[in-house]
């Protein structure tokens, strides 16, 4: 099945920093999603990016599907932003179930 | 418009007896997908219902089952609890047009064996 990797595993920054979260996927894809688990574990969907860019807030996506990547970008970082950041593609082709990454965890100091 | 729902919130069970959570997904969605996430670990896929049927199931033992209604909603039970069961498990609802549809994922069961 599909492998994806993501990069930094931990990240620690101070508040009002930015910072780049990526996701790689050994094949081609034709979904990828972002999702951000709060400390509680709640799970919110971010973005819903194939491909292309989006942006939404302080928050963007670029997924570049020839190279097998996506990465997260957060401008400046709120306490709020602490947790983990996951990406998650299909397990195969058109497969309806996701394959998740292992995660960003982020911790954001005021 | 609610979002995915579970419940109970959290779960203690002692090690052989059997849990049942539940999921209700957004109004619309078909799809019910569930999830363990043990301490330290990512998301892992469990079970995936659509229109009241199992379509597949992950890398679980059998004593891992459930069921969907006609409502949609799902039930998620664990038998013959183990240790290793304590777990948050995520359901998540999406709309099955074709392939893996937008993930909606709900609060989660905090469920602990002892």
């Amino acid at each position: 099945g599909i492998q994806v990797e993501q990069s930094p595993p931990d990240l620690i920054l101070q508040e009002g920093a930015n910072s780049t979260l990526r996701c790689n996927f050994s094949d081609s894809v034709n979904n990828l999603q972002w999702f951000h688990q709060n400390p509680w574990g709640q799970l919110i969907n971010l973005f819903y990016i194939p491909s292309g860019t989006k942006q939404n807030g302080r928050l963007s996506a670029t997924t570049v599907a020839t190279e097998r990547y996506s990465l997260l970008y957060i401008s400046s970082s709120q306490t709020t932003d602490s947790g983990v950041y996951f990406c998650a593609v299909p397990a195969s082709g058109g497969s309806y179930i996701p394959t998740f990454g292992r995660g960003t965890s982020l911790i954001v100091h005021p | 418009e609610a979002g995915v729902t579970q419940s109970p919130t959290h779960l203690i069970k002692t090690r052989g007896q059997q849990a049942t959570l539940r999921c209700s997904p957004i109004s619309g969605h078909t799809s019910v997908y569930w999830y363990q996430q043990a301490l330290g670990l990512g998301l892992q896929f469990l079970l995936w219902y659509d229109e009241g049927e199992e379509r597949n199931r992950g890398n679980f033992p059998p004593r891992f089952s459930g069921r969907q209604f006609p409502n949609y909603s799902s039930e998620l039970n664990v038998n013959a609890l183990e240790l290793e069961d304590s777990a948050l498990y995520l359901c998540a609802s999406s709309l099955a047009t074709s392939g893996m549809g937008t993930q909606y994922f709900g609060p989660g069961t905090r469920l602990t064996v002892l």
